[in-house]
């Protein structure tokens, strides 16, 4: 089966820096897919990793590591319209779809 | 406006009412997916469509039944739906292997 393991909620301060760790174990591995969702939203595509590394995105980097079966996103110089769901998706090989995590609620306080 | 338009926003119906979600997409895609988001879950999927053929039908229960009539368009019938069937219902379309495009989804209440 397919496993994908993110934290619940995390809080952190404006203008701070925040790392959203996600865990996997999928039958075989295609990519893996950050989302944002504000409430009441549609989720939005964030970054996308498929080989070991970094990739970065002016505020936004994600990191991958195949071998260890993990993924980080990092948001620097938080705002407060960072506050949101991040969602942690991975594409199994020969799959038609995604499989989520259940989504980290972030909020950034003052 | 993210490209995939969904209707109604929000939804309440029912347990023997019949009524259908709608779907559009306007980007050209050739994929195009059905999502259940329920509180504290994953996003789960229902049902895919490739090129118009339903390629993924995720075990759901017969109460949902899609429909794809082209490329742009994609529905989901409800009929004798359950309360625990209250959920957000998410589209979204796709091309190749590039990101999922989601719409703002459709808030249903089974009552």
């Amino acid at each position: 089966g397919q496993n994908i393991d993110q934290p619940t909620e995390m809080t952190a301060t404006e203008g701070a820096i925040v790392q959203i760790n996600c865990t996997y174990q999928t039958s075989g591995f295609n990519g893996l897919f950050w989302y944002q969702q504000h409430a009441g939203e549609a989720p939005t595509f964030l970054s996308y990793n498929v080989l070991d590394g970094l990739e970065e995105k002016g505020r936004f980097s994600s990191f991958l590591s195949r071998s260890k079966g993990y993924s980080y996103l990092l948001l620097k110089e938080l705002q407060m319209k960072d506050s949101a769901s991040y969602l942690c998706a991975v594409k199994a090989t020969g799959a038609n779809n995604l499989f989520f995590g259940t989504g980290t609620r972030l909020t950034v306080i003052p | 406006e993210t490209g995939v338009t969904q209707t109604p926003r929000h939804l309440v119906m029912g347990m023997t009412n019949k009524k259908s979600l709608k779907c559009e997409q306007h980007l050209g895609h050739n994929a195009m997916y059905w999502y259940k988001q329920s509180a504290k879950k994953p996003l789960e999927l229902m049902f895919v469509y490739s090129l118009e053929e339903r390629v993924e039908n995720n075990s759901v229960p017969s109460r949902f039944s899609p429909e794809c009539p082209n490329s742009s368009h994609l529905f989901l019938h409800l009929h004798t739906l359950q309360p625990e069937d209250s959920a957000l219902y998410l589209c979204a379309s796709s091309q190749a292997n590039s990101p999922l495009h989601f719409g703002n989804g459709t808030r249903l209440t089974v009552t």
